[in-house]
């Protein structure tokens, strides 16, 4: 899976906004959708996977949404916390490998 | 568990010299992968592989080199090293739950951070 495309780059939001990201993807050799979360300094680490279309998966403030068909995924981010501040990765996948974004970059600030 | 973990965090090499990138796993994951991530791009796949004894090559294979003698292990070989090699590489693994290996999310190391001057 080719031409991974993520936006915003980058966003800066107030501690307390919601926000989301976009990630856009060619829907042909669909095989499932990852997050990663990216903080600075550290190693990425997974959030969700999603393989269906219509999958929604959340996890505390987090959720996410995934439309296989039109080749887009939603990540949402209610009640931003400066611990939320990121690189948030997406990664669609055909069956033997993902294909990463270059993500999208999440500053919070009190 | 300790998860992936790669050794060393930093090296710096000079042109032509080689060196091998260290992956170790305690998951019993089958798959393990190696990705370089250069600025402003999305981690670039190197290598795969699917079990110890199998290994295919990914996106960027170019200039390196890779082995799977047994599960925990999965090292990255640079034979002779180039500037365009400086990067920063992670190691991944990933469980083998049945139906391909992209539905299991991959669990990543800490980076080794490479120069080669």
């Amino acid at each position: 899976i080719l031409n991974v495309e993520q936006s915003p780059q980058s966003l800066h939001v107030q501690e307390g906004d919601s926000t989301n990201f976009t990630c856009s993807f060619p829907s042909s050799n669909f095989y499932a959708l990852h997050w990663y979360r990216w903080e600075t300094a550290k190693s990425p680490e997974a959030l969700f996977v999603m393989t269906l279309n219509g999958d929604e998966k959340k996890k505390g403030r987090i959720s996410a949404t995934l439309n296989t068909k039109e080749g887009y995924s939603y990540l949402y981010i209610k009640g931003s916390q400066p611990e939320d501040s990121a690189t948030y990765l997406c990664a669609p996948g055909d069956a033997s490998k993902l294909t990463f974004g270059t993500g999208t970059r999440l500053q919070v600030t009190l | 568990n300790a998860g992936v973990t790669q050794t060393p965090k930093f090296r710096i090499l000079k042109i032509g010299q080689s060196m091998t990138l260290q992956c170790t796993q305690d998951m019993n994951h089958n798959y393990m992968y190696w990705y370089r991530q250069d600025p402003g791009m999305g981690l670039k796949l190197i290598y795969y592989s699917v079990g110890a004894g199998i290994t295919d090559k990914g996106e960027v294979p170019n200039g390196y080199n890779v082995s799977r003698s047994t599960t925990e292990d999965f090292p990255l070989r640079l034979e002779l090293a180039a500037p365009s090699q400086t990067s920063v590489y992670f190691c991944a693994s990933s469980p083998n739950k049945g139906g391909g290996f992209s539905n299991q999310p991959q669990h990543f190391g800490d980076g080794t951070r490479l120069s080669i001057l």
